[in-house]
């Protein structure tokens, strides 16, 4: 049963551009979703996150928006850069679960020189 | 920034073998650490939640007595696979957490486990 979904496994764009990353999830008890950058071979590096009582959460480049009723949260990197180039994760958990995260299958984004 | 290490960074074993990976907080203590396996294009699956001085939590689904949790010390936190064989192949994944938010846990480099 997998909890968190995304459903991209993999996206293009152009240097420059907005790259958009999307995320689904089944649980509504989560209320606090983070979203994390992998390299092969390497662990994940923590982005951003956002709790449940925003929608918007916004880092330098990364922005990331949640929709409770759609139970759906996107990430939004502007402008894509080169080295953003990785797989990126959304994680969903609960306060109270004891830390625990629950993860999406990644997507693979590549930025087009 | 948080840093967590694992060693070995990978390693080959034969069949039946076990082996042994740490997992460490270089620059803080960690009550709780978790472990994690990836298998190639999929997610990352939480096998096990290590708590200092306490027995480890797993994940349904997770063979305890084939993945044995030590979490010592509140700096290490040590998995260790039992009689492995070819479909324990995977990255292993640490990562800890020094008490904070859900947004705290830092994760390590990974170790790349293959049985041959």
């Amino acid at each position: 049963d997998q909890q968190v979904k995304q459903n991209s496994p993999s996206l293009s764009v152009q240097e420059g551009r907005i790259s958009i990353l999307n995320c689904d999830y089944t649980n509504s008890m989560f209320d606090y979703f983070l979203w994390y950058k992998k390299y092969p071979a390497e662990g994940p590096t923590f982005l951003i996150s956002i709790s449940s009582i925003k929608d918007k959460n916004e880092d330098g480049r990364f922005t990331v928006f949640l929709n409770k009723s759609a139970k759906h949260l996107s990430l939004h990197i502007v402008p894509s850069q080169p080295g953003d180039s990785a797989v990126y994760f959304c994680a969903a958990t609960f306060w109270g679960g004891n830390e625990k995260l629950t993860f999406g299958t990644g997507t693979r984004l590549t930025i087009i020189p | 920034g948080a840093v967590v290490s694992q060693h070995p960074s990978r390693v080959i074993c034969k069949s039946g073998t076990s082996v042994k990976i740490e997992c460490r907080s270089l620059d803080f203590q960690a009550t709780t650490m978790f472990w994690y396996r990836q298998f190639p294009k999929q997610s990352l699956m939480l096998m096990a939640t290590s708590n200092e001085g306490s027995k480890a939590t797993y994940e349904q689904g997770v063979e305890k007595d084939k993945f044995l949790i030590n979490h010592a010390s509140l700096t290490l936190s040590t998995l260790t696979v039992t009689s492995a064989h070819p479909e324990d192949s995977s990255f292993y994944i640490c990562s800890a957490s020094p008490s904070g938010g859900p947004g705290e846990q830092f994760f390590g480099p990974g170790t790349r486990l293959t049985v041959l």
